[in-house]
């Protein structure tokens, strides 16, 4: 079964702390696409990066990075030197195939300011 | 520009009472998707239009129900709410479900209230 744990339900820092948001997941695939998504309050979800399962370089875009580890499975997301704007429920999610995306419960990240 | 536009933003139904909800996009998508969100949990896919086709999930209730007239629109309608339906309804896009590169877009959701 396709399956995505984000064992951290909510994590609070002070800005400009990094924070690391874990990810883990399961598939018997050996071709899959990972996802992490941002929900700010107002609802609407953010894509921020998509991943392939062959592709295990680490990505930065400005202050996001992902880290994609294949053997422990994880695609964790860190944020450097966090802004107040990053406050946000974070959703990692697997692509399954037939047209369906696994979500990850979320983290609620509070950027203190 | 809004690319996934979902209307209204809060909707306030009584128990029972047929209440729809509208998204429209401006993608020129072919797939579009219903999600319902219930606090503090992720996202859960009800169904969704490729092109014409629907796709239902199999443990959608038979109380939601949804309606693609053309390629921009698609609703959702619930036939008759219960208190367990408030949530959030996510619309999401994407061009071509087929590609595990394509990448879903969300609209900014209708927050559902049921008294």
């Amino acid at each position: 079964a396709q399956k995505v744990t984000q064992a951290q339900t909510e994590i609070s820092v002070v800005e400009k702390e990094d924070v690391t948001l874990d990810c883990v997941y399961e598939t018997r695939d050996t071709t899959y696409y990972l996802f992490w998504y941002k929900q700010p309050p107002s609802g609407e979800l953010v894509f921020l990066i998509r991943r392939n399962s062959f592709d295990e370089q680490n990505e930065i875009s400005g202050r996001y990075s992902w880290n994609f580890q294949k053997s422990t499975s994880s695609f964790n997301f860190t944020i450097t030197a966090s802004q107040v704007v990053d406050s946000a429920v974070y959703f990692c999610a697997l692509f399954q195939g037939a047209q369906k995306l696994v979500f990850g419960q979320g983290t609620r990240l509070t950027i203190n300011p | 520009d809004a690319m996934v536009i979902q209307n209204p933003r809060y909707q306030v139904t009584q128990f029972g009472k047929p209440v729809t909800l509208s998204c429209s996009q401006t993608l020129n998508h072919n797939v579009m998707y219903w999600y319902q969100q219930k606090s503090s949990q992720a996202p859960k896919l009800l169904f969704h239009y490729y092109d014409k086709d629907f796709n239902n999930e199999a443990d959608t209730p038979d109380n939601f129900q949804s309606r693609r007239p053309n390629t921009s629109f698609c609703f959702l309608d619930i036939r008759s709410p219960g208190l367990g339906d408030a949530a959030m309804y996510l619309c999401a896009t994407s061009r071509d479900p087929e590609l595990p590169t394509d990448t879903q877009y969300f609209g900014p959701g209708t927050r559902l209230t049921v008294l």
